[in-house]
């Protein structure tokens, strides 16, 4: 079974400071997609940037980027002079080829002005 | 482009009752899944429709249960409701682009039902 495991519940950082979030997943499968959603107070989930499996260049997104290492299957993504916009709940998520959604606990990032 | 809407937004329900919930996916997307959050089991797959067919089925009673039509529109039904059953259920839909592989997955903004 897939699983996906962030084991940072919660965390606070300064204002322009940058800050890595943790994910470790577990699949046997060798073509799947991962992903980063932000759920801010609002609820609404925000697709933050997205990695495919079979690409070795990890994804960037203006301040967001990941470091994806396959063999070691985690997914950590790197947020880099972080702003009071960021402020909230961070999914780690696997998706496999039928689509499947599967989301880690969640982190909740607090950035302090 | 139209996102993912989720309707309604806000539902307040009694035990026993029976539910209903909508969620209209991007145009093109043809998968949705549906997902129950809530602040002590976090976000648990329901199930997943592509083409009017469940591909995928989470571990939850059979009173959660769905369909999708040709247009892939959603509904998720959830019979006899109990106090438990108090989340946002949120509808996320997808595609598969081209050679390519890409896909996408986007989320509507929830819907709240709250039992009581």
């Amino acid at each position: 079974a897939q699983t996906v495991t962030q084991s940072q519940p919660e965390m606070s950082v300064q204002e322009a400071e940058t800050v890595t979030l943790s994910c470790t997943y577990d699949t046997s499968e060798n073509n799947y997609y991962l992903f980063w959603y932000k759920q801010p107070p609002s609820r609404q989930m925000i697709l933050v940037i997205r990695q495919e499996a079979y690409k070795q260049q990890n994804a960037t997104e203006n301040r967001f980027s990941v470091n994806f290492q396959k063999a070691a299957k985690s997914f950590s993504l790197k947020i880099s002079d972080s702003q009071l916009g960021d402020t909230a709940m961070y999914f780690c998520a696997f998706m496999n080829r039928d689509d499947k959604i599967i989301f880690g606990k969640g982190t909740r990032l607090h950035i302090l002005p | 482009k139209a996102g993912v809407t989720q309707t309604p937004r806000y539902l307040i329900k009694t035990r026993g009752q029976q539910v209903t919930l909508s969620c209209s996916p991007i145009s093109g997307h043809r998968s949705v899944s549906w997902y129950q959050q809530t602040p002590g089991q976090g976000l648990q797959f329901l199930f997943e429709y592509f083409s009017e067919t469940q591909r995928n089925k989470g571990n939850f009673p059979g009173r959660f249960s769905g369909r999708q039509f040709s247009n892939s529109r959603s509904e998720m039904n959830v019979s006899t409701l109990e106090l438990g059953d108090s989340a946002l259920y949120l509808c996320a839909s997808s595609s598969r682009q081209g050679q390519s592989g890409n896909t996408e997955a986007f989320f509507g903004q929830g819907t709240r039902l709250t039992v009581v």
